[in-house]
C-alpha cells in the first residue's frame, strides 16, 4: 500500500491565485515528519517546508503553508499568490525511521502544477 | 557552494556494462542516500549509508550495490546495466536532525541502450 498519496497528477492555477496541492499519508509511527519539495523543469529538488507530527501549529515559509490535519492524515501544501515561477512538479514526502539508524524519505508520485498568466 | 555534487550528469551506456555513479559532499553529513526517479513513482530509495562502510538496502536495491569508504563519497554501482535501470538518479544527504530538509544533488540521467 502506498504510504504517500498525491491524487492530483496535474493542476492549473491562475497567476496570483492560491492553490492547494493534496497529500495524504499512512503511518503507524507516532513520530514522523512531512516534507514538500519542488522540482522545476531543470530537475533539481528544492526543499520547501517541513511539518513534524508533534508540531502544534501548521508550518509556514513565505508563500508556502502546510495544512496539517493529523486525524485525517493529510498534509496539503498551500501556495498563496501563485507566480509563473511556481510551475513545477511538487512532491510530498514522509520521513520514516530506518532499521539501522537514521531516517529516509518516502515520496508520493508528485503533482505537476502549471501557472497560467 | 553546492555542498553535494553528482557525477556524471548524463551517461549513456550499453546493456550489460558496469556503471558507477558518484556522489560527493562537502557538508560532513552522516547520512547519504541514493534514489531513482521514474515517472509516476516519485523518488524511490535504492541504498543508503549511515556512516563510513555502513550501508543498507532500500526499497529498490536489486541490481545495485554501493560503497562508502570516506565520509564525503557515496558510490552507486550497476554491476550489469539493464534497460529497466534507465532513470534519473539522485543522491541526497542529511545531517540527522529531524526537522532538517534533505539536500539533493542535481541528478544523473542514465540511459541504458
Amino acid at each position: 500500500a502506498q504510504k504517500i498519496t498525491q491524487t492530483q497528477p496535474g493542476m492549473f492555477v491562475q497567476e496570483k491565485e492560491a492553490v492547494t496541492l493534496d497529500c495524504t499519508y499512512d503511518t503507524s509511527d507516532p513520530s514522523y515528519g512531512l516534507f514538500w519539495y519542488k522540482q522545476p523543469s531543470s530537475g533539481e529538488m528544492i526543499f520547501l517546508i517541513y511539518q513534524g507530527s508533534y508540531d502544534q501549529q501548521n508550518a509556514t515559509e513565505g508563500r508556502y503553508s502546510l495544512n496539517f490535519q493529523k486525524a485525517r492524515k493529510s498534509a496539503n501544501l498551500v501556495i498563496s499568490a501563485s507566480q509563473l515561477g511556481d510551475s513545477a512538479m511538487y512532491f510530498c514526502a514522509m520521513r520514516e525511521a530506518l532499521n539501522n539508524a537514521g531516517n529516509m524519505l518516502t515520496f508520493g508520485g508528485g503533482t505537476r502544477l502549471m501557472v497560467k498568466p | 557552494d553546492a555542498g553535494i555534487t553528482q557525477s556524471p550528469r548524463h551517461k549513456v551506456t550499453e546493456t550489460g556494462t558496469p556503471v558507477t555513479l558518484r556522489c560527493h559532499q562537502t557538508e560532513n553529513h552522516r547520512y547519504m542516500y541514493w534514489y531513482r526517479q521514474d515517472p509516476g513513482h516519485g523518488l524511490r530509495l535504492i541504498h543508503y549509508s549511515y556512516g563510513v562502510k555502513d550501508t543498507d538496502k532500500g526499497e529498490v536495491s536489486d541490481g545495485y550495490s554501493v560503497s562508502r569508504s570516506k565520509t564525503e563519497d557515496f558510490l552507486l554501482t550497476l554491476e550489469s546495466a539493464t534497460s529497466s535501470q534507465t532513470s534519473v538518479y539522485f543522491c541526497a544527504i542529511h545531517e540527522g536532525q529531524q526537522n532538517y530538509g534533505y539536500t539533493f544533488g542535481s541528478g544523473t540521467r542514465l540511459t541504458v541502450v
